[in-house]
Formats: C-alpha cells, structure tokens, sequence
C-alpha cells in the first residue's frame, strides 16, 4: 500500500540556517512519482517539484535542493541558508498513476518556522 | 496560463444547514478535477475526483458529495453540515488522461466553520 511518512511534525530554524526536511515512502510499484508541496500561512498549497522513480538526479533549483534515494525510500528535502519567507507547512506526497489506487497520497507535514 | 478560482474563500454555517462549495479552472481542458479536506492541524485527505463531467469518484464515505456539471466546473456539496465537516477545503486539477500522471495544482481554499 502507499504511505508517505513525515516523521518531523515541526522544525524550528533561525534564519540563515540549513534545514532538510525527511520524507519516506512505502510503494509497491516501479513507476511511481514524489512531490513536495509548500503550504504558507495563507493556506494554498504551492508545487515546488516533482521526481519520477527513475530519475535519482538530486535537483537543485536556488536555495532549494531534493535528495531522491530509492535504496532507502527517501526524498528529502533541504532549504539552504533559510528565510523567514521560507516558514510553512511543507507537505511530500507519492502517486501511483498506474495501480488504481488514491491519485495522490500526502504525508501528514511539516511545519517549519524560521526565526529572524 | 491555467488558474483555478474557489468561493466562497470563508464561510460560516450552522449545524444541519446544506453547503455549496465552487471550483472552476481556466485555461485548460478536460482536467481531472479533485476535492481534498484538511482538519485543523492535520494533513489532506482526497474526498472527491472526476476524471470528466459527471464521472466521480469518492474515497471517503461521509455526507458530502461532488458533482461536475461542466467540464472545467467541480462542485462540493452537502445537505446537512456536521460539526466535524469544519476544515480547509482545497479543489485541484491535473491535466486529464491516462494514469494521472500529471502534477496536482491547487486552488486557493475555503475556509468552512461549522458551529
């Protein structure tokens, strides 16, 4: 069955610091596809970037950097030198589009708040 | 470009009175189209989806239901609000076809409170 666990229920930086964001996933298939969405105090939830199951390249994009490992079922998440913009509830989720199960599962989320 | 508009953005209503909540997209064609609820504090759960007009799918049996009368139109009802229907309603797309492979973008949300 899919699962997406967040371990981390809140995280607490100051600004300027490093922080990764773990993700672990339980899937049954070899195609499937991880996400990570930003969730801000105003409630909409933002895509930030999305890996199929055969690309393990780690993506970086800014401050912004994902860490895919299939052998440990993880794609984690790091926000360098952090933002006080940067505090949210992040969310990672795992789809499944070919086993006709739920479209999109979400981990339970983190929330990160980045102290001035 | 695609948007996606939800109202009402709040709304407070009384125990047992029916609700109507409102989701179009724009900008694109033949999406799939879902309902998620989040509890205060809590994570999302897919309530609805609807992979064309009047094609719905539920996953969770409860006292609300979905309708898709346009293509680019989803809709989120109920006849009697709970208490424990309170929460943050979120509508998103994806691009429509085969295996939902496409990423989910979501809307803006409604605030509901029950009392």
């Amino acid at each position: 069955a899919q699962k997406v666990t967040q371990a981390q229920t809140e995280i607490s930086v100051v600004e300027k610091e490093d922080v990764t964001l773990d993700c672990v996933y339980e899937t049954r298939d070899t195609t499937y596809y991880l996400f990570w969405y930003k969730q801000p105090p105003s409630g909409e939830l933002v895509f930030l970037i999305r890996r199929n199951s055969f690309d393990e390249q780690n993506e970086i994009s800014g401050r912004y950097s994902w860490n895919f490992q299939k052998s440990t079922s993880s794609f984690n998440f790091t926000i360098t030198a952090s933002q006080v913009v940067d505090s949210a509830v992040y969310f990672c989720a795992l789809s499944e589009p070919f086993s006709g199960n739920t479209p999109l599962v979400f981990g339970k989320g983190t929330r990160l708040s980045v102290i001035a | 470009s695609q948007t996606i508009h939800q109202w009402p953005a709040t709304l407070v209503q009384p125990v047992g009175s029916p609700l109507s909540l409102e989701c179009t997209v724009e900008g694109t064609s033949n999406p799939n189209l879902y309902w998620y609820r989040q509890a205060a504090g809590r994570g999302l759960q897919l309530l609805f989806y609807s992979v064309g007009i009047g094609q719905i799918s539920s996953e969770v049996p409860q006292n609300l239901s979905a309708s898709r009368p346009q293509d680019r139109q989803f809709i989120l009802s109920s006849k009697k609000l709970l208490l424990s229907d309170s929460g943050f309603y979120l509508c998103a797309w994806s691009s429509g076809g085969q295996g939902m492979i496409d990423t989910q973008y979501f809307g803006p949300g409604t605030r509901l409170t029950v009392l």
